[in-house]
């Protein structure tokens, strides 16, 4: 089946440090991959996403790219802020047709937490 | 638009007790998605509907049943609570338009005694 794997957190760093998440994924054919946001008390919010092999997804300073041949959607940041702080999902969809279109398989989370 | 919304925000039961959980969307989406959320496992599908009238079992459906009441709503229901379902839960929409989007809702948090 498929599975998401991400880095164990939580990560602590402090402000204007450059931020690595490491998601690597099992999954058959050629998946989705996404990065959601979750900040403290709300629902989870797209972060970015990548459609096929070696597109790069960014958003808010935030980048991933899809490497197919290291199954790997690393997510990075160069200087992050104080206002980064959340936790941080990896997750893929399956592109196969019928009802299972929509689902998404996540990792564990990540919690990042940035200092001043 | 007020998106995703669900009700309650907060709920202790103890354990037998039932309760439904309210989902609503409104942004006219076809699909409709039920998660737990616990330490360390990220976000597991409990029941998802494709479309009103359709649903169908995830990952971790036992202990659990849903109902597709009409295009916008979609609930979720513990019929005898057990401390194991103490978990945040998360209803999520997907629009036909942007199917690499999942909207989420802020989330309920469930305990058990």
């Amino acid at each position: 089946g498929n599975s998401v794997t991400q880095m164990e957190g939580p990560v602590t760093l402090s402000e204007e440090a450059f931020l690595t998440i490491n998601c690597t994924y099992t999954a058959t054919g050629y998946p989705s991959l996404f990065w959601y946001v979750q900040y403290p008390g709300e629902g989870l919010q797209l972060l970015l996403k990548a459609t096929k092999a070696d597109d790069k997804g960014s958003n808010k300073g935030f980048e991933a790219t899809y490497r197919k041949e290291t199954t790997s959607f690393h997510l990075e940041k160069g200087s992050v802020q104080v206002s980064d702080s959340a936790v941080y999902f990896c997750a893929l969809r399956a592109n196969a047709g019928g009802t299972s279109y929509g689902k998404l398989t996540f990792g564990q989370g990540t919690i990042l937490t940035v200092h001043p | 638009n007020a998106g995703v919304t669900q009700t309650p925000k907060f709920q202790v039961l103890k354990t037998g007790q039932s309760m439904t959980l309210q989902c609503a969307q409104d942004m006219n989406h076809n699909s409709m998605y039920w998660y737990r959320q616990d330490p360390g496992m990220g976000l597991r599908l409990i029941y998802y509907s494709a479309s009103e009238g359709t649903t169908d079992k995830g990952e971790v459906p036992n202990g659990y049943n849903v109902s597709r009441l009409n295009k916008r709503e979609f609930s979720l229901r513990l019929e005898s609570a057990a401390p194991s379902q103490t978990s945040v839960y998360f209803c999520a929409s997907i629009s036909p338009g942007r199917v690499y989007e999942q909207y989420f809702g802020p989330g309920t948090r469930l305990t058990v005694t």
